[in-house]
């Protein structure tokens, strides 16, 4: 079974412009987050999508912001890109929304902002 | 508020030793914790989760403990393998009405033949 998919898995941008990350969870899978690791550092909470709608968000600028689709895919948008957005982005998935579900990470896409 | 830490950087064993990584948290209504591997390259990947109604829980050549009182948590790897070498936090989940992960900010164990 595939596990979580998320692509490109490495992208270059240059400062101020946008920038979308894809992610396909596990088959059945409903829940969606997002989540940064800057390098060296721990995973840092972005959004939490279930059934297309947000459920959660973290402490991040408007700039970022996500989607879920039919599917149960789910993008991630940000907006003028800053130095500081360099990281990597994982997504993870999980069968419901429920606290105690285990999340299933995938590979993650590494964004670096020149 | 939510946070976790870890008390060491990098933690280098001998393979076949046992290792223990060591995790500090502040919040003391803190009451769900797990910790994740990550190796170079892949995303965090789940190893064993601990609730607050319990002390200690083993997995597969894997134990958790919990200490409330002075909010700490320890893994403990029994056995080390060369396969162990990663990077493991441990992470909060805290009571939020929604799914979020709180990590700390990792140790790296190695693990030498």
């Amino acid at each position: 079974d595939a596990g979580v998919t998320q692509s490109p898995t490495h992208l270059i941008k240059t400062r101020g412009q946008h920038v979308t990350l894809r992610c396909s969870p596990i088959s059945g899978h409903k829940s969606v987050s997002w989540y940064q690791q800057v390098l060296g550092q721990g995973p840092q909470f972005i959004f939490q999508y279930y059934e297309k709608e947000e459920r959660g968000r973290g402490n991040f600028p408007d700039r970022f912001s996500a989607r879920q689709f039919p599917n149960y895919s789910s993008e991630l948008n940000v907006n003028a890109l800053l130095l500081g957005d360099s990281a990597l982005y994982l997504c993870a998935s999980s069968p419901s929304r429920d606290r105690g579900e285990k999340l299933f990470f995938g590979s993650g896409t590494q964004l670096s902002v020149l | 508020g939510e946070s976790v830490g870890l008390h060491l950087p990098t933690l280098s064993v001998q393979e076949g030793d046992n290792s223990i990584i060591n995790c500090a948290y502040s919040n003391s209504a803190s009451d769900y914790f797990i910790w994740y591997k990550q190796e170079s390259g892949k995303g965090p990947q789940f190893i064993i989760d601990i609730r607050s109604n319990m002390d200690k829980r083993q997995g597969q050549r894997v134990t958790v403990l919990l200490n409330k009182t002075v909010k700490h948590l320890s893994l403990q790897i029994a056995a080390t393998q060369p396969g162990d070498s990663a990077v493991y936090f441990c992470a909060e989940n805290p009571n939020t009405g929604f799914q979020k992960l709180v990590f700390g900010t990792g140790t790296r164990l190695l693990v030498s033949p």
